[in-house]
C-alpha cells in the first residue's frame, strides 16, 4: 500500500484562525478523500479532493468552511477556516487508486484542539 | 437511513474466544466490501476486503451476504491485541465517481482481557 504523511500531527489553535492541513503520498493515485472523525464517532467524509478542479463536498460540508486543493495525484491540502471548538476532530486523508484500486488507505491523522 | 449499520458493541471477551461482527448495508448497489481495525488514537488499517464467496486470514474470516445485505467478520481464538474498534465500510459506484465512495459503520468495540 502507498506511504502517506500528514503534516501537521497535532494542533492547537485559537477560535478564528484557520489552520491547513498538508496530505502527501509516495505514489500517484487517483482518488485523495479528507476525512473528520470525532471522539467515539465513526468517520465522515467531508470531501474527495479532484486533481485540477474543484473538490466534491459532502452535504453538510462547504468550500468556504473547508477549501481543498490537490495540485497533483500526490498532494493535497485542507484548510479548515474560521475555527470554533466545535471543528476540534481528527482529520485523516485518505488514498484510492493503487494496486487494490477502490481499497483505501489512510495518513495518521491530524489531531486539532481549538480553543 | 444510514448506508451502513454497525453491532455497536462494545464486546469484551476472554482470550481464546470467538467473536464475530455484523454490519447491515442498505444499497443494493454496493460493490465491494471492508473490514478496517482502528486502535486507540490511530487511524483505520485495512484488516481485509471482503469478497462474495467468503475469504479467510488466519484466524479472520469475513462473509459476504448479498440477499441479507450483510457483511461479518468473525475472529477466532481472540488474542489481547486484537483489541480495537473494528469497522466495516462499503464501497457505492456513483455516477460520475471514478472509484466510488465508502461508507463506513460507527464501529464495534473489542476488548480481549486475559
Amino acid at each position: 500500500s502507498a506511504v502517506i504523511s500528514q503534516k501537521p500531527s497535532r494542533d492547537i489553535c485559537q477560535r478564528g484562525t484557520s489552520l491547513t492541513i498538508q496530505c502527501q503520498v509516495d505514489s500517484q493515485v487517483t482518488m485523495m478523500f479528507w476525512y473528520r472523525q470525532q471522539p467515539g464517532q465513526s468517520l465522515t467524509l467531508i470531501a474527495t479532493a479532484n486533481q485540477g478542479s474543484e473538490a466534491t463536498y459532502e452535504s453538510g460540508f462547504v468550500i468556504d468552511k473547508f477549501p481543498i486543493s490537490r495540485p497533483n495525484l500526490t498532494f493535497s491540502t485542507l484548510t479548515v477556516s474560521n475555527m470554533s471548538p466545535e471543528d476540534s476532530s481528527i482529520y485523516l486523508c485518505s488514498v484510492a487508486g493503487t494496486a487494490h484500486q477502490e481499497t483505501q488507505y489512510f495518513g495518521p491523522g491530524t489531531r486539532l484542539l481549538v480553543l | 437511513r444510514k448506508e451502513v449499520e454497525q453491532d455497536p458493541g462494545p464486546f469484551n471477551v476472554p482470550e481464546g474466544a470467538t467473536v464475530a461482527f455484523n454490519c447491515t448495508y442498505s444499497n443494493s448497489a454496493s460493490q465491494s466490501f471492508f473490514w478496517y481495525r482502528q486502535d486507540c488514537r490511530k487511524e483505520p488499517k485495512l484488516l481485509m476486503s471482503v469478497y462474495s464467496s467468503g475469504n479467510e486470514d488466519g484466524r479472520f474470516t469475513a462473509q459476504l451476504n448479498r440477499a441479507s445485505q450483510y457483511i461479518s467478520l468473525l475472529i477466532r481464538d481472540s488474542k489481547l491485541s486484537d483489541s480495537a474498534t473494528y469497522l466495516c465500510a462499503v464501497n457505492i459506484y456513483n455516477r460520475g465517481s471514478t472509484l466510488g465512495r465508502l461508507y463506513f459503520g460507527r464501529g464495534t468495540q473489542l476488548t480481549v482481557w486475559p
